[in-house]
């Protein structure tokens, strides 16, 4: 079965620090997209950042990047300068090319920004 | 552009009936997707429909079911209401891509589906 581990149930990081969350997916396909989405307490899932598996250039949104380690199958978040607002549940996902399972999840990892 | 909509937020309902969701997706995007989020299974794909059609499905008993309109617009049904039904029902719509993959997806605020 294709899954999504996020290792850090939680994580807590003081205001205006860096914090990394990790991903790692197992997929045996070669063509897919990964995805990092934010669920704030409204419970609505938010987009982050997306990275396509074929481009080695790891993806910057802002305040938001990714370190992609394709052959390790990994997917960390960066975020840097945090900030109060960032404080939500982070879900790592991905989808085939073939979009037959539609996103993956992972379990999310919970994150609290400290004042 | 306006995001993508759900209809109702919230829903009571018990165990034995049916319940109908609605979704409408963001102006221009062909493809809509449904999730079902539970504190312990976590987030789960449904189905995506494309025009009208069911393209993919995930592994749901087939009391789940859903159907797409010419405005993309999509509805979600559960038949036989059962109490492990109680989730968030996530929508997302998707813009057509290349090659024809649903992959870059928006979410909706969801529907809180209660079964008592």
């Amino acid at each position: 079965a294709q899954t999504v581990t996020q290792s850090q149930p939680e994580m807590s990081v003081q205001e205006a620090e860096t914090v990394t969350l990790s991903c790692t997916y197992d997929t045996s396909e070669s063509d897919y997209y990964l995805f990092w989405y934010k669920q704030p307490p409204s419970r609505q899932m938010i987009l982050v950042i997306r990275q396509e598996a074929y481009k080695q250039q790891n993806a910057t949104e802002n305040r938001f990047s990714v370190n992609f380690q394709k052959a390790a199958k990994s997917f960390s978040l960066k975020i840097s300068d945090s900030q109060l607002g960032d404080a939500a549940m982070y879900f790592c996902a991905y989808i085939t090319g073939g979009g037959a399972d539609g996103l993956t999840f992972g379990k999310g990892t919970h994150l609290i920004i400290q004042p | 552009k306006a995001g993508v909509t759900q209809t109702p937020r919230y829903l009571i309902k018990t165990r034995g009936q049916q319940v109908t969701l609605s979704c409408s997706p963001i102006s221009g995007h062909r493809s809509v997707s449904w999730y079902q989020q539970t504190p312990g299974q976590g987030l789960q794909f449904l189905f995506e429909y494309f025009s009208e059609t069911q393209r993919n499905k995930g592994n749901f008993p087939g009391r789940f079911s859903g159907r797409q309109f010419s405005n993309s617009r999509s509805e979600m049904n559960v038949s036989t209401l059962e109490l492990g039904d109680s989730a968030l029902y996530l929508c997302a719509s998707s813009p057509w891509a290349s090659g024809g993959v649903a992959y870059e997806q928006y979410f909706g605020p969801g529907t809180r589906l209660t079964v008592t």
